[in-house]
């Protein structure tokens, strides 16, 4: 198994460009989930799915969009990209959404100039 | 918010001691997950307890979990130079109605000497 895997791993974008983080799992977890992870903030989670179909917002949603059409693939788009989205974004999945072992992507390293 | 707190910030140790990181949390949980950030790398679950359960052990690693005073403990046995990582603790928290959401603490950034 591959796990969850995560592309780009780097990616640089201009103030307003619009972009898609790519994540896919083959494990057949129904929950996934992203988060942003920012120096002396620890990770923050902002958007997750409990099923192809089902998305939720998480702490720090504005600014992103999800969709889960697929049980292996979450898509997460910048909209319309600012500095403050400069980050670190790893995708995660799990089992289910009963609060189990989350399983991390390696992550995208995004900057905003 | 931050829901966990881990404590301290920074630890350095030498090969073969003992390393002791802290967790506090602010609300009522279902479990407290401990989870290894290796530099420029994604996390990697260490061990998860349950809130009705106060210990719990996977080879070098030991967690405990005080519900009452709304903390957890990981202790590394016999570091290893390889254990250099930051750790973090996550919470998932009772949240009636609603699918489960892990909230992260800041972290703490572990540094084993030879």
């Amino acid at each position: 198994n591959a796990g969850v895997t995560q592309t780009p791993k780097f990616q640089v974008l201009k103030t307003g460009q619009s972009m898609t983080l790519q994540c896919a799992q083959d494990m057949n977890h129904e929950y996934m989930s992203w988060y942003r992870q920012d120096p002396g903030m620890g990770l923050r989670l902002i958007h997750y799915s409990v099923g192809a179909g089902i998305t939720d917002q998480g702490e720090v949603p504005n600014g992103y969009n999800v969709s889960r059409s697929t049980t292996e693939d979450f898509p997460l788009r910048l909209l319309s990209a600012a500095p403050s989205q400069t980050s670190v974004y790893f995708c995660a999945s799990s089992y289910s959404w009963g609060g189990n072992e989350q399983y991390f992507g390696p992550g995208t390293r995004l900057t905003v100039t | 918010s931050q829901q966990g707190e881990e404590d301290p910030q920074a630890l350095s140790i030498q090969e073969g001691e003992n390393a002791t990181m802290n967790c506090s949390y602010k609300t009522s949980i279902n479990n407290l997950q401990w989870y290894r950030q290796n530099s420029g790398r994604g996390l990697v679950h260490l061990i998860l307890i349950r809130s009705n359960e106060r210990e719990k052990h996977s080879g070098r690693l030991r967690v405990t979990l005080d519900t009452s005073k709304k903390s957890s403990s990981l202790l590394i046995t016999a570091s290893r130079a390889a254990d250099t990582a930051s750790y973090f603790c996550a919470t998932d928290a009772v949240n009636t109605g609603t699918a489960s959401k892990l909230t992260f603490g800041t972290g703490t950034r572990l540094q084993v000497t030879l």
